[in-house]
């Protein structure tokens, strides 16, 4: 079974408006954080931003926030006022303290942005 | 602080040759994973070090691909002999300890295999 899914494989945003990517999670630990990266078609991974599963609040880091949801097991990264700098690759990324199947920090497939001028 | 350094950054096999890679991870980083991402997916993961302990290595083909990690430090990802499918770019991470600590990307090798 997947433990992320990004059901999203591409999607597009006028600049300067805001745009919501998915991802969803499968686990059983009761103790795991959450990443969002960024890869650019140069390759890079950058990453964007963190949420631990104990986190009470939403995390945020500039113009991005986690729209976390921890009963539905979702995760989604909220980018504001986008940029044409923003079009990239975003990958989901789970991380456990005790994984069953000692698979750790996986990733999602991804979901492609585009940022249209 | 140094990033996470890959070499070589390109390199084009024919297949059944061999093929290394090296990687040194950030210093003072415990745990070191080498990816996998083949054009247009995720990354895969392919196998996680724990200083110099395998942690899990479940989706490494181990029948061609072998993976150490000598001194807790630098690690190589070694392919013998390589297939038509292996062309990727095979990436490079490490982080410390904690459940909240991001891991940190080297800029990868693009293999390609003819």
């Amino acid at each position: 079974a997947q433990k992320i899914t990004q059901t999203q494989p591409g999607m597009f945003v006028q600049e300067k408006e805001a745009v919501t990517l998915d991802c969803t999670y499968d686990t059983s630990d009761p103790s795991y954080g959450l990443f969002w990266y960024k890869q650019p078609s140069s390759g890079e991974m950058i990453f964007l931003i963190y949420q631990g599963s104990y986190d009470q609040q939403n995390a945020t880091e500039g113009r991005y926030s986690l729209n976390f949801q921890k009963a539905r097991k979702s995760a989604n990264l909220v980018i504001s006022a986008s940029q044409l700098g923003d079009s990239a690759m975003y990958f989901c990324a789970m991380r456990e303290s005790r994984p069953l199947d000692g698979q750790n920090f996986v990733f999602g497939p991804g979901t492609r942005l585009s940022v249209l001028p | 602080e140094a990033g996470v350094a890959q070499s070589p950054r390109y390199k084009i096999i024919e297949k059944r040759q061999s093929v290394a890679f090296w990687c040194n991870p950030i210093s003072g980083h415990a745990t070191l994973y080498w990816y996998q991402q083949i054009l247009g997916q995720g990354p895969k993961l392919l196998i996680q070090f724990q200083n110099n302990g395998v942690v899990d290595d479940s989706q490494l083909p181990k029948d061609r691909f072998s993976a150490e990690r000598l001194k807790g430090v630098d690690s190589t990802l070694k392919i013998q002999p390589a297939k038509l499918e292996d062309s990727a770019v095979y990436l490079c991470a490490s982080s410390s300890r904690g459940l909240d600590t991001e891991a940190f990307f080297g800029q990868g090798t693009r293999l390609t295999v003819v």
